[in-house]
């Protein structure tokens, strides 16, 4: 079992371009969620998704859509990428809305 | 009422010493209290976690502290070991929504 699984792990961006970020898990969980991690703000919920072709807003979605048309995949776009989107990106994953969140490794990007 | 206050920002213990590491939280209604581990470069991973309804959790050398008339808990790690150095995230969830700590650099020296 890979568990969950972020490509790519590192990306350098111009601004105004875009990418997606792919997250894959193979624990058969129905949960996924796409957080970011900036220093000294922890973890901030950008998107996430309670089953395979639902998906809800979190704490910071402004800049990105998400998309998640398999259950065992969920896609995290941004459409014109900005500065402020310099972060580095977790993907996790539960079974459950009262299971443990497991994580993947993070896609560290760099817009510039 | 949604955030998850996180103390302190870094710590540096001695070897064998113990780490207390404190989070605060204002909603009520959270039902499960964990605390995830972070080395760098890799995701976070679950550690230890607590619900409401016991006062105190202990697996290893980590327990968890739960006050719930105060609305704080805490982590102890005894016995540090360099091994831990980590950034430990405290994190507050209902139903399926997380609310994390700002997170806490430890640093234990050999």
């Amino acid at each position: 079992n890979a568990g969950v699984t972020q490509t790519p792990k590192f990306r350098v961006l111009k601004t105004g371009q875009s990418m997606t970020l792919l997250c894959a898990q193979d624990m058969n969980h129905e949960y996924m969620y796409w957080y970011r991690q900036d220093p000294g703000m922890g973890l901030r919920l950008i998107h996430y998704s309670v089953g395979e072709g639902t998906t809800a807003k979190g704490e910071v979605p402004d800049g990105y859509n998400v998309s998640r048309l398999k259950k065992q995949n969920f896609l995290l776009g941004l459409e014109s990428a900005a500065p402020s989107q310099t972060s580095v990106y977790f993907c996790a994953s539960s079974y459950s809305g009262e299971s443990p969140l497991h994580f993947g490794n993070g896609t560290r990007l760099t817009v510039t | 009422q949604q955030q998850v206050k996180q103390s302190p920002q870094s710590l540096i213990v001695q070897k064998g010493g113990i780490s207390i590491i404190n989070c605060a939280y204002e909603n009520t209604a959270f039902d499960y209290f964990p605390w995830y581990q972070q080395f760098p470069g890799k995701g976070p991973a679950l550690l230890i976690a607590i619900r409401p309804d016991v006062s105190e959790k202990k697996e290893g050398r980590f327990t968890i502290s739960f006050n719930k008339s105060a609305k704080q808990f805490s982590l102890h790690i005894m016995d540090s070991q360099p091994g831990d150095s980590a950034t430990y995230f405290c994190a507050a969830s209902l139903v399926y929504k997380y609310i994390f700590g700002t997170g806490t650099r430890l640093k234990v020296l050999a």
